[in-house]
């Protein structure tokens, strides 16, 4: 059964700082890998997809890795401002007839003015 | 942008009640899921809806559960007889082809 983690489960850090947030994976038969970002209360920001095939994908501020092999994915954020705070998830898709995403349990993260 | 609208923000209910959580997903995809939040607890997974029937469903997805397309733009998930354990944070999702999956903003279920 596929289980997916994340490390931190907070993270405080001063604006301006990079950072790294983590995701692991149980089952590296995974599809594709979507990293969301959740403000309090609210939905899920698809932030970035990455698929099996691909080592990473960027958008903005934003790059996501992927190492399938290893169960690993990292979310690279530069330059964080107090705006970037927020949870964020990991959610994977496994492949064949399944549709559902697993999610990880998130990391909150706090940016600092 | 398109995006996922869900009606109503906020319901709140007594137990043993039927309730009607409602979604308009983005107009040109065609897969459509539930997922659930209860509150300090992971995202999960509840149905997913294709081509007028469900494709795959969890194991929390029991006979209290339903969906359904009722034309060509809503979405619904309906529980007959709500318990208090229902009460979570209701998500409605739906792609097109293309794999990422868009979410609502989410539909808040208190069970009282």
């Amino acid at each position: 059964k596929q289980e997916v983690t994340q490390i931190p489960a907070a993270l405080s850090v001063p604006e301006g700082e990079n950072l790294v947030l983590n995701c692991s994976f149980t089952d590296s038969a995974i599809y594709n890998l979507q990293w969301f970002r959740q403000d309090p209360g609210k939905g899920l920001t698809s932030l970035l997809l990455i698929q099996s095939s691909q080592r990473e994908q960027t958008s903005g501020r934003l790059n996501a890795s992927l190492d399938k092999s290893s169960g690993r994915s990292t979310l690279y954020i530069a330059a964080s401002q107090p705006g970037d705070s927020a949870t964020y998830l990991c959610a994977v898709k496994h492949g064949g007839a399944t549709n559902k995403l697993i999610f990880g349990t998130g990391t909150l993260l706090a940016v600092q003015p | 942008e398109p995006e996922v609208t869900q009606t109503p923000s906020h319901q709140v209910t007594q137990m043993g009640q039927e309730v009607i959580l409602r979604c308009v997903p983005i107009s040109n995809h065609l897969y459509f899921y539930w997922y659930r939040q209860i509150l300090g607890q992971k995202v999960e997974f509840l149905v997913s809806f294709y081509n007028n029937e469900i494709s795959e469903k969890s194991e929390i997805f029991d006979d209290q559960f339903s969906v359904e397309r009722p034309d060509g733009s809503n979405f619904t998930l309906k529980i007959r007889s709500t318990k208090l354990e229902d009460s979570a944070m209701y998500f409605c999702a739906s792609r097109k082809m293309k794999d990422e999956q868009y979410f609502g903003p989410g539909t808040r279920l208190t069970v009282t």
